[in-house]
């Protein structure tokens, strides 16, 4: 299983708010290694929406909010749209393991 | 930048699996990039294998679970960079991507992804 913790599935009404939780633990996110979140439509490789625990990549909407607190992080999307509905995931490094490490990714469904 | 990945899409068990990333607007020595391979599998998600950069000199660092096996060479004449993966098997099947790790901003971008099948 994956270094890194994540709900296997998340939904929401359009225009509702979804939070997706990343838990680690404290040689990964625990410590001073930031947090990235991609979003992964079906078909298409990974790309990058959230870097450094809460900044939004280049042309990623506002609607994305990133956040990381102990050993945990967060990825919140308000106001849902169909076009969100994918697979997000997310990333740390972890010093034990000397490796970067992701989480088992999270199915979100737009109802 | 934009990464354009080739290589088979089949390999037999126990021969060597091997992909190249063509990299286009960036450098592969570039001072501030590592470049990496990452798989994907519905058994493992997203697994990162190893990466190589430039600092002065070349480095490389590899997943631990794969350090026997993985080989990842940079070509500055192409600027590309080439994954070998080893004694493969079918738990070795996924598709797999090369991505840049920039400026500590997260894997971004990533190369178009190849599913690799282990079977004869």
């Amino acid at each position: 299983q994956s270094v890194l913790t994540q709900p296997p599935s998340v939904s929401g009404a359009p225009g509702q708010s979804v939070t997706i939780s990343c838990t680690g633990n404290g040689s990964n996110i625990g410590t001073i290694y930031d947090v990235h979140w991609y979003q992964q439509l079906p078909g298409t490789a990974p790309k990058l929406l959230i870097y450094g625990n809460s900044n939004r990549a280049s042309g990623v909407p506002g609607r994305f909010y990133g956040s990381k607190s102990g050993t945990s992080a967060s990825l919140a999307i308000t106001g849902l749209q169909a076009e969100d509905e994918a697979d997000y995931h997310c990333q740390s490094y972890d010093s034990r393991l000397s490796a970067w490490v992701f989480g088992g990714g999270t199915k979100l469904t737009v109802l | 930048v934009q990464l354009q990945q080739s290589g088979p899409g089949v390999v037999m068990p126990s021969q060597t699996l091997s992909l190249t990333c063509a990299i286009s607007g960036d450098s592969v020595s570039s001072n501030s990039a590592a470049w990496n391979w990452i798989r994907q599998s519905p058994s493992r998600g997203l697994e990162w294998l190893g990466r190589t950069y430039y600092r002065s000199r070349w480095y490389n660092d590899y997943a631990v679970s794969l350090k026997s096996r993985i080989t990842i060479n940079p070509d500055t004449s192409k600027n590309q960079f080439t994954l070998h993966l080893n004694s493969v098997t079918p738990e070795d099947t996924a598709v797999y991507y090369c991505a840049r790790y920039y400026g500590g901003k997260g894997f971004d971008p990533w190369g178009q992804g190849t599913l690799v099948t282990v079977s004869s």
